[in-house]
């Protein structure tokens, strides 16, 4: 069954760099897109970009380009995010979810959230 | 910037039926933008519910069905349940890889 496990909670500074892991298992890592989305607290879905684990090619939100970074390991089917220059605003709970096949641009299978909290 | 909405809130009756929207400030959604839509309850991680429009994922029960409404993205939940309370997002595809999601809708069964 497919299976997306996200590395534990992190605290960071301000100004700091964050990286989530996401290890997928249970299907082929390389056929499926894999998106990231996060959700500050008490707010709403935000999505944050999508990386193709076969070429490690990238797409990004608008908002985020310049400070996020996808990034996979074939060798060990895991996915990476990592933001930087954090601020206040980046602490929310981030979610790996992959893509649906053919339309890889579509999430179903989530990973549990990993919790980054940003704080002086 | 495009941005997609939806309902803040709505309730249903237990064993009734309601209809969430998910829309475009400015233009019509069509199944061009391949709708999909989301159940997350609190402390838990978001489940695919509904996507290109009116396909049901793995495990979604049949009282939950996708469609066009209109100029809107439509979900419909027939026969609503205590369980079905939930946070509902849409997701809209914008083409070149990227999409927006909806700000969500809390659905409250009572």
């Amino acid at each position: 069954q497919v299976q997306l496990v996200q590395s534990g909670a992190e605290v960071k500074k301000p100004g700091a760099s964050v990286k989530v892991s996401c290890k997928a298992s249970g299907y082929t890592f390389t056929s499926y897109y894999m998106h990231w989305v996060r959700q500050a607290p008490g707010q709403g879905l935000e999505w944050m970009g999508i990386i193709n684990p076969s070429g490690g090619n990238t797409i990004y939100a608008q908002k985020l380009q310049g400070r996020v970074t996808m990034t996979r390991d074939t060798s060990t089917s895991t996915v990476y995010m990592e933001l930087s220059s954090l601020r206040s605003e980046d602490t929310a709970v981030y979610y790996c979810a992959r893509g649906v096949g053919a339309f890889y641009f579509i999430p179903d299978y989530w990973g549990q959230g990993t919790l980054v909290t940003v704080s002086s | 910037q495009t941005v997609v909405t939806q309902e803040p809130s709505f309730s249903v009756s237990p064993g009734g039926t309601v209809t969430l929207t998910c829309g475009l400030s400015s233009g019509s959604v069509s199944t061009s933008y391949y709708p999909s839509w989301y159940q997350q309850t609190p402390g838990q991680a978001p489940r695919t519910l509904i996507y290109r429009t009116n396909t049901r994922s793995s495990g979604v029960p049949d009282r939950f069905s996708g469609s066009t409404l209109g100029n809107k993205a439509a979900l419909t939940i027939t026969g609503a349940q205590a369980e079905d309370e939930s946070d509902y997002y849409c997701m809209l595809y914008m083409g070149s890889g990227i999409s927006v999601f909806g700000g969500g809708t809390k659905l409250t069964v009572l």
